[in-house]
């Protein structure tokens, strides 16, 4: 299967832990965003970056946030500090997004639910 | 603000009754659009999209969706459901450079066999 990866699939935390995530999207995809889910909503956008470059992150997303994508491939998301409004489903998706064109589509992967207790 | 408005959050229909379900987007600009389904147990995954030309696109397993920009439009149609389309169904709206999307609340669609 060459789709979008995430891990772990599950996490389950206490408040006050710190927790990171990981990312592998589809080879050669260009671009990688994060999103958050809570039930009941749709995906909630968080950041994304363009290779290494982090190009936007959500207002949203408070300084206990941080991702990263070093090598242009794998992306790692960590959350400082966990509490409990942080439970949720954390999506990630790649694109292939071709210089002077705007039709890049989003694949994303299954997610990795977090739980903070 | 850039928003997306999805009108029913939950619809229960019987196989073989046609499906209609609403978009309406806030977006400034030229826009691309997306309709994805979650089915029970698995990831988001792409039914559709619409980037420019004809407004009236087709996806997988049947469906369809037409964008009037005049009404900021895109619902989701599909002539005759399956008890294999219960999923829950977003609509999604970027920009014409790409980036973030911006998602509706999702509805739910249950199909009695």
């Amino acid at each position: 299967d060459t789709g979008v990866s995430q891990d772990p699939r599950h996490k389950i935390t206490k408040r006050g832990q710190n927790v990171t995530f990981r990312c592998d999207p589809i080879s050669e995809h260009n671009r990688l965003y994060w999103y958050r889910q809570t039930l009941g909503q749709g995906p909630e956008f968080l950041t994304y970056f363009q290779n290494e470059a982090q190009l936007e992150k959500s207002r949203l997303l408070s300084d206990r946030f941080s991702a990263e994508r070093p090598k242009g491939s794998f992306s790692t998301l960590e959350i400082q500090r966990t509490e409990q409004g942080d439970s949720a489903m954390y999506l990630c998706a790649s694109s292939l997004s071709l210089a002077g064109a705007s039709t890049d589509t989003q694949y994303f992967g299954p997610g990795t639910r977090l739980t903070v207790l | 603000a850039q928003s997306v408005s999805q009108h029913n959050h939950h619809v229960i229909l019987s196989e073989a009754a046609s499906l209609e379900l609403g978009c309406n987007y806030s977006y400034g600009g030229t826009v691309n659009l997306f309709w994805y389904v979650q089915y029970p147990g698995q990831h988001l995954q792409l039914l559709l999209k619409y980037f420019s030309g004809d407004p009236l696109v087709k996806g997988i397993k049947g469906f369809e969706a037409e964008f009037i920009k005049s009404k900021f439009s895109f619902n989701l149609r599909k002539p005759s459901v399956q008890w294999s389309d219960t999923a829950e169904y977003f609509c999604a709206v970027n920009n014409n450079q790409g980036g973030k999307l911006i998602f509706g609340q999702g509805t739910e669609l249950s199909v009695k066999p």
